[in-house]
């Protein structure tokens, strides 16, 4: 069956700092994959989309990789804040109109 | 204001009755969708519906039902089937050409 993963443990860095956060996946290629933002008691906010035959994209200090062959995608918060603490979800493309979420990382940016 | 609204913010039932969750939009998509989230679990796929009149059971269909009867509302019936209820619950819509979902606030349902 098609597995995501997401490092449960939290990412905890300094202000200022580049932050990266890693989804794999498993047993099947989606065409495009999507990254989410939620905050606590809410619901996950849609960030950036990237397609399979796109490596990178880029939104203000956030950027995407989609690397299909390792079956990974990175995405990186530079010149991070403490307002960009929040937990972050990869969700691959499951199917039309579908997605399947992963458990998401914990980003905690101290002063 | 566009947007996705789900009510209530909390909800509290007893064990053994059914309870109905809200779920209303008016940004005129055509597909939307149930989640329930756990704690350490990622988002799982309840029901979805890609069209009026129409739906598909998610992952864990079993204990809920839907229906969708008005494009902009889709309500979700937990059961007393349901195992083991209390959660969060979300609800997100998305438009036919458009690949980003939409997220309510969430309910959270306590059974005990």
């Amino acid at each position: 069956s098609q597995k995501i993963e997401q490092n449960s443990e939290a990412l905890n860095i300094q202000e200022g700092k580049t932050a990266t956060l890693t989804c794999n996946y498993t047993n099947y290629s989606p065409a495009y994959l999507q990254w989410y933002r939620q905050d606590p008691g809410r619901g996950p906010v849609f960030l950036l989309l990237i397609r399979e035959n796109e490596k990178e994209k880029r939104k203000e200090r956030l950027k995407v990789t989609f690397d299909t062959t390792l079956k990974q995608s990175l995405f990186h918060i530079t010149a991070s804040q403490p307002a960009d603490s929040a937990t972050y979800l990869c969700a691959p493309r499951r199917g039309f109109q579908k997605l399947v979420f992963g458990t998401g990382t914990r980003l905690l940016v101290s002063p | 204001d566009g947007g996705i609204t789900q009510s209530p913010k909390y909800l509290f039932r007893k064990e053994g009755q059914n309870v109905t969750l809200s779920c209303e939009q008016n940004l005129n998509h055509d597909a939307m969708y149930w989640y329930r989230q756990d704690p350490g679990q990622g988002l799982r796929l309840i029901y979805y519906s890609q069209i009026v009149n129409d739906f598909q059971k998610g992952d864990i269909a079993e204990g809920y039902s839907v229906s969708r009867e008005k494009k902009e509302s889709f309500p979700l019936t937990v059961t007393s089937a349901q195992k083991n209820p209390t959660a969060f619950y979300l609800c997100a819509s998305s438009d036919r050409d458009d690949y980003e979902q939409y997220f309510g606030p969430g309910t959270r349902l306590t059974v005990t």
